[in-house]
């Protein structure tokens, strides 16, 4: 089945500083990606959606210049979350989808503490 | 937008079914999904449903019915690894995934 890979699985930074997420479809070619974030005990919520090549749409209440996305090339999207603050501390999972596919494939997340 | 209501938590004995309701209302429908998370993990896909009808998966099935804006999710002979949390999903025409609060099946021995 297909795969995608999230680097790192976990980073501690501290307040103000930028971290970089990176999401990888290893075996297919990802047309769009998704970024979630996820606090405890709450579900799924889509932060934004990247196409390769062309700017991310970003959902209502999150801010693009906050959290940076890049989908530079078909199986590979970046987050940056930039001068972190403890706030942000959230579970980061993104997905890819194919272009002729249904399902989105999950990464297996990133968990993100700002100290 | 997307409103999706599931129940928070349910209980269930080990080799037992449960039953997992969800209801909608969008305002785009392109499918609807189930997935199951475990704490600290992503969710891993589990059902499709974009026609009326149930779609049986082994020990998992899952029925949609468009009209109602509602669909379930059937567990059958529940085993303890099946403690986890279930979250409904609603895809719209952009392909963008919605999902419930999710339902934390707890399965006792």
């Amino acid at each position: 089945g297909a795969v995608v890979s999230q680097h790192p699985s976990w980073v501690i930074c501290k307040s103000g500083t930028s971290v970089k997420i990176e999401c990888r479809s290893l075996d297919f070619q990802a047309t769009t990606m998704f970024w979630y974030r996820q606090f405890p005990k709450q579900s799924l919520m889509l932060m934004a959606t990247s196409n390769e090549g062309s700017k991310a749409t970003y959902e209502q209440g999150v801010e693009k210049d906050k959290f940076l996305i890049n989908h530079a090339s078909l199986t590979l999207s970046t987050l940056t979350v930039t001068s972190a603050h403890p706030e942000d501390s959230s579970f980061y999972i993104c997905s890819a989808r194919e272009l002729a596919g249904y399902e989105q494939y999950f990464g297996p997340g990133t968990r993100l503490t700002v100290t | 937008g997307q409103n999706i209501d599931q129940p928070t938590e349910m209980t269930a004995t080990e080799g037992a079914i449960v039953q997992i309701n969800c209801t909608y209302q969008t305002s785009g429908f392109n499918g609807l999904f189930w997935y199951q998370q475990h704490a600290g993990e992503a969710p891993t896909f589990l059902s499709y449903n974009v026609l009326d009808g149930l779609e049986e998966k082994g020990r998992f099935s899952s029925f949609l019915s468009r009209s109602k804006g509602y669909s379930y999710l059937l567990l059958k002979e529940l085993q303890m690894k099946d403690s986890a949390s279930y979250l409904c999903a609603v895809r719209d025409g952009d392909y963008k995934l919605s999902f419930g609060a999710g339902t934390t099946v707890t399965v006792r021995a």
